[in-house]
C-alpha cells in the first residue's frame, strides 16, 4: 500500500497522560500536514512540514502539542497532559510541491481516533 | 476572519441530481477543493478549481466564481454510495487549506 498510513488507528487514554501518533506519508511527498477533526466539523489545521522543516503551526495549538519530522519522511505528533477536549480524530495528509499544474492536492491517511477519559 | 459556508445537510433521491453550494471569505485565494468523506473515513480528493468556470469529472462537476466567492459541486445520477459528507476547502494566501464544516448528503432510494 503506497498511501498515507497512521498508527495507531485508535487510542484510549486517561486524562493527564501523554500520547504520540505516527504518520508515514506517500514516499515522494515533501509536504506533510496534521489536522484535528471533530464530529460534524471540517478538518482543523494543526501544523505543516516541508521536508523536515516545520513551516507553520496553528495559533490555536497549545504548548502541549508538538510535532516532528526528523528526517523529512515520517512524522510524529505528541500531546502532553491530555485533556478530555483533545478527544478527536487526528488526520495526517501529504502532498507534493512538484504535483502537475500546481494542484498540490492533499492525500489523507485513515486517521487516529483519540479518546481521553 | 476567514469563513467557509456550506449547508449542513441535504437529502436527494437515487438517480437524481444534487448541487452543494459553498461560499467563502478568505485572505487570498489559491484554489478551491472539494473532498468526499464517508463516515469514519478520511477525506478523499474530488475536484479542484482555480479559474472561473466548470470542471467536469464523470458524474461530478465543480463550478467556481472568484468574484462572487462561490463554488458548487454537482453530482449527477446519484448512487447510494454517494451518501457522505462533502467538504469545501479554500487555499489561502499562506497556501493553507481553510475547510468548511462539510455538507452531509443523504441519498434515499
Amino acid at each position: 500500500d503506497t498511501g498515507v498510513s497512521q498508527d495507531p488507528r485508535h487510542k484510549i487514554t486517561k486524562r493527564g497522560q501523554n500520547v504520540t501518533f505516527r504518520c508515514d506519508p506517500i514516499s515522494e511527498h515533501n509536504r506533510l500536514y496534521w489536522y484535528r477533526q471533530t464530529l460534524g466539523q471540517g478538518p482543523e489545521f494543526l501544523t505543516y512540514f516541508q521536508n523536515e522543516a516545520q513551516l507553520e503551526k496553528s495559533r490555536l495549538l497549545s504548548d502541549r502539542f508538538s510535532a516532528e519530522r526528523p528526517k523529512g519522511s515520517f512524522s510524529t505528533l505528541e500531546i502532553q497532559r491530555t485533556e478530555q477536549g483533545d478527544s478527536a480524530m487526528y488526520l495526517c495528509a501529504s502532498s507534493s510541491i512538484e504535483s502537475a499544474g500546481g494542484l498540490d492536492e492533499q492525500f489523507f491517511g485513515p486517521g487516529t481516533r483519540l479518546t481521553v477519559l | 476572519g476567514q469563513n467557509i459556508d456550506q449547508p449542513t445537510e441535504m437529502t436527494a433521491t437515487e438517480g437524481a441530481i444534487v448541487q452543494i453550494n459553498c461560499t467563502y471569505q478568505t485572505s487570498g485565494f489559491n484554489g478551491l477543493f472539494w473532498y468526499q468523506q464517508h463516515a469514519g473515513e478520511a477525506p478523499t480528493f474530488l475536484s479542484y478549481n482555480v479559474l472561473d468556470g466548470l470542471e467536469e469529472k464523470g458524474r461530478f462537476s465543480s463550478f467556481l466564481s472568484r468574484s462572487k466567492g462561490y463554488s458548487y459541486l454537482l453530482l449527477k445520477e446519484l448512487q447510494m454510495k454517494d451518501s457522505a459528507s462533502y467538504l469545501c476547502a479554500v487555499r489561502d494566501s499562506n497556501y493553507q487549506l481553510i475547510w468548511g464544516a462539510g455538507t452531509k448528503l443523504i441519498i434515499k432510494p
